[in-house]
Protein backbone atom coordinates (compact mmCIF):
# COMPACT_ATOMS: atom_id res chain seq x y z
CA UNK A 1 0.00 0.00 0.00
CA UNK A 2 1.17 3.44 -0.53
CA UNK A 3 2.52 5.33 1.94
CA UNK A 4 4.09 8.87 2.02
CA UNK A 5 6.60 10.46 4.81
CA UNK A 6 7.55 13.75 5.07
CA UNK A 7 11.32 14.53 6.51
CA UNK A 8 13.23 17.67 7.39
CA UNK A 9 14.45 19.89 10.00
CA UNK A 10 11.53 20.81 12.54
CA UNK A 11 13.02 24.05 13.47
CA UNK A 12 14.10 26.94 10.89
CA UNK A 13 14.93 30.72 11.97
CA UNK A 14 13.51 33.11 10.08
CA UNK A 15 14.50 34.71 6.83
CA UNK A 16 15.98 31.52 6.11
CA UNK A 17 14.43 28.67 3.67
CA UNK A 18 12.45 25.61 5.14
CA UNK A 19 13.02 22.76 2.87
CA UNK A 20 11.27 18.94 3.40
CA UNK A 21 11.07 16.31 1.10
CA UNK A 22 8.20 14.01 0.68
CA UNK A 23 9.59 10.02 0.25
CA UNK A 24 7.07 8.09 -1.72
CA UNK A 25 6.78 3.77 -0.67
CA UNK A 26 5.84 2.26 -3.26
CA UNK A 27 5.46 3.01 -7.68
CA UNK A 28 6.78 5.70 -9.57
CA UNK A 29 6.36 9.87 -9.32
CA UNK A 30 6.96 9.31 -13.10
CA UNK A 31 2.97 7.95 -13.45
CA UNK A 32 1.23 10.04 -15.85
CA UNK A 33 -1.78 9.45 -13.43
CA UNK A 34 -1.66 11.65 -10.62
CA UNK A 35 -0.40 14.77 -9.23
CA UNK A 36 1.69 14.86 -6.01
CA UNK A 37 1.17 18.12 -3.61
CA UNK A 38 2.09 19.90 -0.52
CA UNK A 39 -0.69 21.09 1.96
CA UNK A 40 0.27 22.60 5.46
CA UNK A 41 -1.89 23.75 8.28
CA UNK A 42 -1.13 26.16 11.08
CA UNK A 43 -1.74 25.15 14.90
CA UNK A 44 -5.33 25.43 15.38
CA UNK A 45 -6.19 26.72 11.34
CA UNK A 46 -7.18 25.47 8.50
CA UNK A 47 -6.25 23.34 5.36
CA UNK A 48 -3.80 25.42 2.65
CA UNK A 49 -2.68 24.07 -0.37
CA UNK A 50 0.74 25.18 -1.33
CA UNK A 51 1.81 23.57 -4.70
CA UNK A 52 1.57 20.55 -6.80
CA UNK A 53 3.78 19.21 -9.51
CA UNK A 54 2.77 16.54 -12.37
CA UNK A 55 5.13 14.07 -13.90
CA UNK A 56 5.67 16.02 -16.99
CA UNK A 57 7.50 18.50 -15.22
CA UNK A 58 4.52 20.86 -15.05
CA UNK A 59 4.36 23.08 -11.27
CA UNK A 60 1.34 24.66 -9.88
CA UNK A 61 1.65 26.61 -7.59
CA UNK A 62 -0.30 28.54 -4.79
CA UNK A 63 -0.56 32.59 -6.11
CA UNK A 64 0.23 33.77 -2.25
CA UNK A 65 3.26 31.72 -1.95
CA UNK A 66 4.16 31.71 -6.00
CA UNK A 67 7.45 33.56 -4.96
CA UNK A 68 9.15 32.13 -2.30
CA UNK A 69 7.87 28.46 -3.33
CA UNK A 70 9.52 25.61 -5.39
CA UNK A 71 8.92 21.81 -5.91
CA UNK A 72 11.06 19.54 -7.55
CA UNK A 73 10.99 15.58 -7.98
CA UNK A 74 13.74 12.83 -7.89
CA UNK A 75 12.24 10.27 -9.24
CA UNK A 76 15.59 7.65 -8.94
CA UNK A 77 14.50 8.22 -5.35
CA UNK A 78 10.78 8.55 -5.52
CA UNK A 79 11.29 11.75 -3.60
CA UNK A 80 9.53 15.38 -4.13
CA UNK A 81 10.83 18.09 -2.14
CA UNK A 82 8.97 21.53 -1.24
CA UNK A 83 11.48 24.71 -0.47
CA UNK A 84 9.85 27.77 0.90
CA UNK A 85 11.88 30.83 0.96
CA UNK A 86 12.11 33.95 3.18
CA UNK A 87 10.23 32.27 6.33
CA UNK A 88 8.70 34.01 8.72
CA UNK A 89 6.59 33.25 11.70
CA UNK A 90 3.50 33.00 10.22
CA UNK A 91 4.95 29.72 8.07
CA UNK A 92 5.11 27.46 11.21
CA UNK A 93 2.91 24.51 10.09
CA UNK A 94 2.59 20.88 10.01
CA UNK A 95 3.11 20.72 6.48
CA UNK A 96 1.70 17.35 4.36
CA UNK A 97 2.88 15.57 1.20
CA UNK A 98 -0.12 14.08 -0.59
CA UNK A 99 -0.74 12.06 -3.73
CA UNK A 100 -3.30 13.58 -5.94
CA UNK A 101 -6.13 11.08 -7.63
CA UNK A 102 -6.53 12.79 -11.05
CA UNK A 103 -4.58 13.92 -13.74
CA UNK A 104 -7.82 16.14 -14.77
CA UNK A 105 -7.49 18.87 -12.62
CA UNK A 106 -10.56 19.89 -12.07
CA UNK A 107 -11.69 16.52 -10.47
CA UNK A 108 -8.08 15.88 -8.64
CA UNK A 109 -8.41 15.35 -5.20
CA UNK A 110 -5.98 14.49 -2.27
CA UNK A 111 -6.15 10.36 -1.77
CA UNK A 112 -3.50 9.59 0.16
CA UNK A 113 -1.18 11.69 2.91
CA UNK A 114 1.81 11.71 4.88
CA UNK A 115 1.60 12.18 8.28
CA UNK A 116 2.68 15.65 8.38
CA UNK A 117 5.67 17.00 10.16
CA UNK A 118 5.49 20.39 12.01
CA UNK A 119 7.69 22.93 11.21
CA UNK A 120 8.17 26.05 13.67
CA UNK A 121 10.12 29.60 11.98
CA UNK A 122 11.37 30.59 14.97
CA UNK A 123 14.95 32.07 16.25
CA UNK B 1 -10.54 34.10 4.36
CA UNK B 2 -10.69 31.11 2.44
CA UNK B 3 -12.13 30.41 -0.93
CA UNK B 4 -14.23 28.34 0.12
CA UNK B 5 -16.75 28.82 3.33
CA UNK B 6 -17.78 26.51 6.06
CA UNK B 7 -19.30 27.16 9.15
CA UNK B 8 -16.60 26.97 11.69
CA UNK B 9 -18.96 24.39 14.05
CA UNK B 10 -21.87 21.97 14.36
CA UNK B 11 -23.16 20.08 16.94
CA UNK B 12 -25.62 17.02 17.04
CA UNK B 13 -26.30 14.49 19.62
CA UNK B 14 -25.63 10.54 18.59
CA UNK B 15 -28.08 9.34 16.37
CA UNK B 16 -29.00 12.58 15.00
CA UNK B 17 -28.28 13.84 11.81
CA UNK B 18 -26.01 17.20 10.71
CA UNK B 19 -25.05 18.96 7.37
CA UNK B 20 -22.51 20.80 6.68
CA UNK B 21 -22.17 23.57 4.23
CA UNK B 22 -19.46 24.34 1.65
CA UNK B 23 -20.33 27.93 -0.40
CA UNK B 24 -17.62 28.67 -3.04
CA UNK B 25 -18.01 31.12 -6.10
CA UNK B 26 -18.35 30.83 -10.12
CA UNK B 27 -14.89 29.96 -10.62
CA UNK B 28 -15.06 27.03 -7.84
CA UNK B 29 -18.11 24.89 -7.10
CA UNK B 30 -20.26 27.09 -9.34
CA UNK B 31 -17.98 26.26 -12.48
CA UNK B 32 -18.84 22.89 -11.73
CA UNK B 33 -15.72 21.73 -10.73
CA UNK B 34 -15.78 18.69 -8.13
CA UNK B 35 -16.43 19.38 -4.32
CA UNK B 36 -13.98 16.49 -2.19
CA UNK B 37 -14.57 16.52 1.50
CA UNK B 38 -12.33 15.26 4.23
CA UNK B 39 -12.23 14.31 7.51
CA UNK B 40 -9.47 15.34 10.17
CA UNK B 41 -9.59 13.42 13.31
CA UNK B 42 -7.77 14.98 16.48
CA UNK B 43 -3.72 14.80 15.68
CA UNK B 44 -3.44 12.98 12.32
CA UNK B 45 -3.94 13.73 8.72
CA UNK B 46 -6.91 14.55 6.87
CA UNK B 47 -8.51 11.55 4.96
CA UNK B 48 -10.79 11.56 2.23
CA UNK B 49 -14.34 11.17 2.76
CA UNK B 50 -15.96 12.30 0.29
CA UNK B 51 -15.16 12.14 -3.92
CA UNK B 52 -16.60 13.89 -6.90
CA UNK B 53 -19.28 15.11 -4.65
CA UNK B 54 -20.97 12.06 -3.56
CA UNK B 55 -18.49 8.85 -3.79
CA UNK B 56 -17.26 7.53 -0.62
CA UNK B 57 -13.98 5.46 -0.94
CA UNK B 58 -13.84 2.18 0.23
CA UNK B 59 -14.65 1.56 4.06
CA UNK B 60 -16.00 5.21 4.83
CA UNK B 61 -19.67 4.47 6.28
CA UNK B 62 -22.96 5.35 4.26
CA UNK B 63 -23.76 7.26 7.02
CA UNK B 64 -21.50 9.89 4.91
CA UNK B 65 -22.88 11.45 2.14
CA UNK B 66 -22.45 14.66 -0.12
CA UNK B 67 -24.49 16.40 -2.63
CA UNK B 68 -24.06 19.52 -4.86
CA UNK B 69 -25.95 22.27 -6.19
CA UNK B 70 -24.88 25.66 -7.70
CA UNK B 71 -22.19 27.38 -5.82
CA UNK B 72 -22.67 25.18 -3.05
CA UNK B 73 -21.90 21.94 -1.52
CA UNK B 74 -22.99 19.89 1.43
CA UNK B 75 -21.66 16.85 3.90
CA UNK B 76 -24.66 14.88 5.96
CA UNK B 77 -23.97 12.79 8.76
CA UNK B 78 -26.73 10.48 9.52
CA UNK B 79 -26.87 8.20 12.89
CA UNK B 80 -24.21 10.51 14.75
CA UNK B 81 -21.27 9.02 16.95
CA UNK B 82 -18.76 9.77 19.19
CA UNK B 83 -15.97 8.75 16.92
CA UNK B 84 -16.93 11.50 14.32
CA UNK B 85 -15.92 14.17 16.30
CA UNK B 86 -13.43 15.79 14.14
CA UNK B 87 -13.11 18.70 11.46
CA UNK B 88 -14.41 18.26 8.36
CA UNK B 89 -13.25 20.25 5.23
CA UNK B 90 -14.35 20.43 1.90
CA UNK B 91 -11.81 21.05 -1.47
CA UNK B 92 -12.45 21.89 -4.53
CA UNK B 93 -10.58 23.38 -7.88
CA UNK B 94 -10.73 27.60 -8.46
CA UNK B 95 -9.95 28.87 -12.35
CA UNK B 96 -9.20 32.08 -11.44
CA UNK B 97 -6.21 30.70 -8.76
CA UNK B 98 -5.13 27.63 -11.28
CA UNK B 99 -4.97 26.06 -8.07
CA UNK B 100 -6.89 23.84 -5.34
CA UNK B 101 -8.78 25.46 -2.26
CA UNK B 102 -9.78 24.44 0.73
CA UNK B 103 -12.50 25.30 2.70
CA UNK B 104 -11.95 27.17 6.57
CA UNK B 105 -12.80 23.42 8.24
CA UNK B 106 -15.93 22.67 10.53
CA UNK B 107 -15.32 21.47 13.74
CA UNK B 108 -18.01 18.59 14.44
CA UNK B 109 -18.97 18.19 18.24
CA UNK B 110 -21.33 14.97 19.29
CA UNK B 111 -22.88 16.04 22.23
Amino acid sequence: QLQLQESGPGLVKPSETLSLTCTVSVGSLSTSSYYWGWIRQPPGKGLEWIGSFYYSGNTYYNPSLKSRVTISVDTSKSQFSLKLSSVTATDTAVYYCARQSSMIVVVSNFDIWGRGTLVTVSS
Amino acid sequence: QSVLTQPPSVSGAPGQRVTISCTGSSSNIGAGFDVHWYQQLPGAAPKLLIYVSINRPSGVPDRFSGSKSGTSASLAIAGLQAEDEADYYCQSYDSSLSGWVFGGGTKLTVL
